[in-house]
């Protein structure tokens, strides 16, 4: 069975700063994982993905992520955020051949100008 | 815009009514998702349609009945709801059948109210 622990509920932070949200799996067969943004009174979108290749990921919109498989990580990242971003992040993992999508519990991203 | 579309957006109905809510998707993805998410925590995952089957029930109650027509169009029947039923209702499709490593795509929404 796969899990996911996103470390911070809350992560303030101060316009064009950079801020990282981390989230760690634990699983016992190859994974697939996800970041999710969620804004306020709409659904999830796909911010972005690792099925394989390069472990670094990026979003069209300045976010990244890097899959570490020795640390069971894959935490996202922006050099600098826009008071646009604030929003729920959801990390989640699907193993192989599973159906199930696990999500963690969330991190808030709060931009204060 | 997302390329999941669920009806209504907002629904408040009473204890006795049966409702529906819909989902619909026209990317050609062959796996459906019902989800069940409360303020401030993840989505729960409700069921899964693979290819037009039921392929997983969460244990969710009888009155929640889930039905998928054809393979564009889910729909979740509601009859003699609880108040802790009130949350919102996603709706998501993936390309795969569901058991593979194709993200899954969500719709915005149905907010439930239960009075």
């Amino acid at each position: 069975a796969q899990s996911v622990t996103q470390l911070d509920s809350q992560v303030p932070v101060f316009e064009e700063a950079p801020v990282e949200l981390r989230c760690n799996y634990s699983s016992s067969v190859s994974v697939y994982l996800f970041w999710y943004v969620q804004y306020p009174n709409q659904g999830l979108q796909l911010l972005l993905k690792y099925l394989s290749g390069s472990t670094l990921v990026e979003s069209i919109n300045g976010f990244e992520a890097e899959f570490n498989k020795s640390q069971t990580s894959f935490h996202l990242r922006k050099p600098s955020v826009h008071i646009s971003d604030t929003a729920e992040y959801f990390c989640a993992v699907r193993g192989g051949g599973a159906q199930k999508l696990v999500f963690g519990q969330g991190t808030r991203l709060t931009i204060n100008p | 815009d997302t390329e999941v579309t669920q009806t209504p957006k907002h629904l408040v109905m009473g204890m006795t009514n049966k409702k529906s809510l819909k989902c619909e998707q026209h990317m050609g993805h062959r796996a459906m998702y019902w989800y069940k998410q409360k303020a401030k925590k993840p989505p729960e995952l409700m069921f899964v349609y693979s290819y037009e089957k039921l392929s997983i029930n969460e244990s969710v109650p009888s009155r929640f009945s889930p039905e998928c027509p054809n393979s564009s169009l889910l729909n979740l029947h509601l009859h003699a709801l609880q108040p802790e039923d009130s949350a919102l209702y996603l709706c998501a499709s993936s390309q795969d059948g569901g058991a593979g490593f194709q993200p899954q795509h969500f719709g915005d929404g149905t907010r439930l109210s239960i009075l």
